[in-house]
């Protein structure tokens, strides 16, 4: 268990919805991680938050977008969804952005139908 | 620019040695990473190297590193069944994130 817990572990949802992905850091962790595995693409980094602020943004469609809030947990919204966007979405956390070792959730499967 | 890459399949017997190969492009990495992925499952960190490190030895797990060619490495001994997963390999870009090559998924057979 790496500490870090993502919900729901699994979720179905038709074109053109929006769901909301959760994850809740390691105790102590500030910068939070989202990435996306999907079978053509492979694990993409999608965005980075340290602290409540946004720190860096990698390949995030403009219909994704997170927040990181007060208590550090993240949320990451998918909306007007495509099939395209069935993946599994990683969180990872670390201590801060400089620290060696980051760690990963289970991840979310999302299906689009 | 930031890029990983890694050959897509590896098989070896139970009991031989498995070596995964990687390649990156960012020379200001300061940390290159393993990660294993094994079915339906999440990320696990096996190691990581400083880039100022040409090896490093975790039981039966050796990192190798070659930065001049840019060249990382991952050798398993005494491959075991338990260790059929797929494995990433990452870089440290800036800010902290990982950057992952698509994996190498090896198969070790009995």
């Amino acid at each position: 268990d790496s500490g870090v817990t993502q919900t729901p572990k699994h979720l179905i949802t038709a074109t053109g919805q929006r769901v909301t992905l959760r994850c809740s850091p390691r105790s102590g962790d500030l910068s939070v991680y989202w990435y996306q595995q999907s079978l053509d693409q492979g694990l993409q980094f999608l965005i980075q938050y340290y602290n409540g602020e946004e720190r860096a943004k990698g390949n995030i469609l403009e219909r994704f977008s997170a927040q990181q809030f007060p208590d550090l947990h993240s949320e990451l919204n998918l909306s007007s969804l495509e099939l395209g966007d069935s993946a599994l979405y990683f969180c990872a956390s670390s201590v801060n952005s400089g620290n060696t070792e980051a760690f990963f959730g289970q991840g979310t499967r999302l299906t689009v139908v | 620019g930031e890029d990983v890459e890694q050959s897509l399949f590896l098989s070896v017997r139970e009991g031989d040695s498995s070596v995964i190969n990687c390649t990156y492009t960012d020379s200001s990495s300061t940390y290159l990473y393993w990660y294993k992925q094994e079915p339906g499952a999440g990320l696990q960190l096996l190691t990581y190297i400083f880039s100022n490190m040409d090896m490093k030895q975790d039981q039966r797990l050796t990192v190798l590193l070659n930065k001049k060619d840019k060249h990382l490495s991952l050798r398993i001994a005494d491959t075991q069944t338990g260790d059929s997963a797929i494995y990433f390999c990452a870089e440290k870009g800036n800010t902290g994130k990982l950057i992952f090559g698509q994996g190498t998924t090896l198969q070790v057979k009995p």
